[in-house]
């Protein structure tokens, strides 16, 4: 499985936009990104996914750069309800396969 | 979104007793599920990929022997740790993905403590 780093922890204030960066320099062509979030005490719950455009939805927007080497997960306007841990996955699809995750960035959000 | 549902949320158990998490695809079939371990501060482990009808695929260095899972339905799986110890104590997470979706759902977990 292609590996994802990502920094372990990062701050944010409050309404403010939060770029969270992960690198896949090993990412293949079928590799999508996806990002979940965990909150404490939860199980993970999905954010976004792309393969090679950017994307947007009701919870965040996700960069992808042109190699593919690495994304950005965009947080537009933190909230404290959005302090959590965000993986960086890259999965190449179908329901029989596994996600794999790695360590993710905690992210601490300041009123 | 599809819901996965785990049950119990939390559990306590005594050494060396046995005990039983349940996870349910409340609105879609589910022919594999996954099961993660996760320890405190520590991101998931996938332990076994779950299939219905046949056995589970283990990860390497997950005993199967004390990590029986069973997929018995399409929208069941269960996992059973057999002559729980202390160690054994952690957040046990089910994932299950739609047969159109790309993300997967997650359960809500289940702390196991073993005493």
């Amino acid at each position: 499985d292609a590996k994802t780093t990502q920094p372990n922890s990062m701050e944010s204030n409050e309404e403010e936009p939060v770029h969270l960066p992960c690198n896949h320099s090993t990412i293949s062509g079928t590799d999508y990104i996806h990002w979940y979030r965990q909150l404490p005490s939860q199980g993970p719950e999905y954010v976004i996914h792309g393969l090679t455009s950017n994307v947007n939805n009701r919870m965040a927007s996700l960069a992808i750069a042109e190699d593919r080497k690495s994304s950005t997960l965009i947080l537009h306007r933190a909230t404290l309800r959005d302090a959590a841990v965000y993986y960086c996955i890259l999965h190449y699809g179908g329901a029989t396969n596994k996600l794999i995750f790695g360590t993710g960035t905690l992210l601490a959000v300041q009123p | 979104g599809a819901v996965v549902s785990q049950h119990p949320s939390r559990v306590i158990c005594k050494s060396g007793t046995s005990v039983k998490i349940e996870c349910r695809s409340l609105d879609f079939q589910a022919t594999t599920m996954f099961w993660y371990r996760q320890f405190p501060k520590q991101s998931l482990m996938l332990m076994a990929t779950s299939n219905e009808g046949s056995k589970a695929t283990y990860e390497q260095g997950v005993e199967k022997d004390k990590f029986l899972i069973n997929h018995a339905s399409l929208t069941l799986s269960t996992l059973t740790v057999t002559s729980a110890h202390p160690e054994d104590s952690s957040f046990y997470i089910c994932s299950a993905r739609t047969g159109t979706s790309t993300e997967a759902f997650f359960g809500q977990g289940t702390r196991l403590t073993v005493v």
